[in-house]
């Protein structure tokens, strides 16, 4: 069974800081993989979708990659902002699952102005 | 396109009583999931259509979920009869399939008194 880990859990940086969130997973053959934000009591907004081909994408201040042979996704956040404040999650879609995705535990990030 | 869309945003209920939570899918995506998020479990799916078909429910909990898609641009998710542990926030999601993101709803606020 896939199994999706967040590191860290949570995660507290000043403004202006770059910053790496990591999510790993235990059976490398996927469909693709995405990256989503959760605001507190809102539901999940797509940030990234790294499809299977793909080695990483790009959005503003995001970016993320994508290692399938290390079993390792990252999400780059660049310059952050107190707006950025949120919970992280990647998920997955593994082919031997159909299309479901398989999320991360996720990662509650506080940017302190 | 207005997303996918539950409704209602918040529902609380009486132990025993039966509930009801909608989606309308994105119009043309071909798959329809139902995931439940709480505290504890993080987000866990219960079921997923494809082209208005069951295919994988292995995450319902007991006999007291049901789930139906009667046409390609709704589904209902049902609890009856409703109990406390049942407390959580039901999300709903389409996509148009494995290399293509997912759409999340608002999601479902279920509060069971």
């Amino acid at each position: 069974k896939q199994e999706v880990t967040q590191i860290p859990a949570a995660l507290s940086v000043p403004e202006g800081e770059n910053l790496v969130l990591n999510c790993s997973f235990t059976d490398s053959a996927i469909y693709n993989l995405q990256w989503f934000r959760q605001d507190p009591g809102k539901g999940l907004t797509s940030l990234l979708l790294i499809q299977s081909s793909q080695r990483e994408q790009t959005s503003g201040r995001l970016n993320a990659s994508l290692d399938k042979s290390s079993g390792r996704s990252t999400l780059y956040i660049a310059a952050s902002q107190p707006g950025d404040s949120a919970t992280y999650l990647c998920a997955f879609a593994p082919p031997n699952a159909g299309n479901m995705l398989t999320f991360g535990g996720g990662t509650r990030l506080m940017v302190k102005p | 396109d207005a997303g996918v869309i539950q409704s209602p945003r918040h529902e609380v209920t009486e132990m025993g009583q039966e509930v009801t939570l909608r989606c309308k899918p994105i119009s043309g995506h071909d798959y329809l999931f139902w995931y439940r998020q709480t505290m504890m479990r993080g987000l866990e799916l219960l079921i997923y259509f494809n082209n208005n078909v069951p295919i994988d429910d292995s995450g319902m909990p007991e006999d007291r979920f049901s789930a139906k898609m009667p046409n390609a641009s709704f589904s209902t998710l049902k609890i009856q009869p409703s109990e406390p542990r049942d407390s959580a926030v039901y999300f709903c999601a389409s996509t148009l399939g494995a290399n293509y993101g997912y759409t999340f709803g608002s999601g479902t606020r279920l509060t069971v008194v």
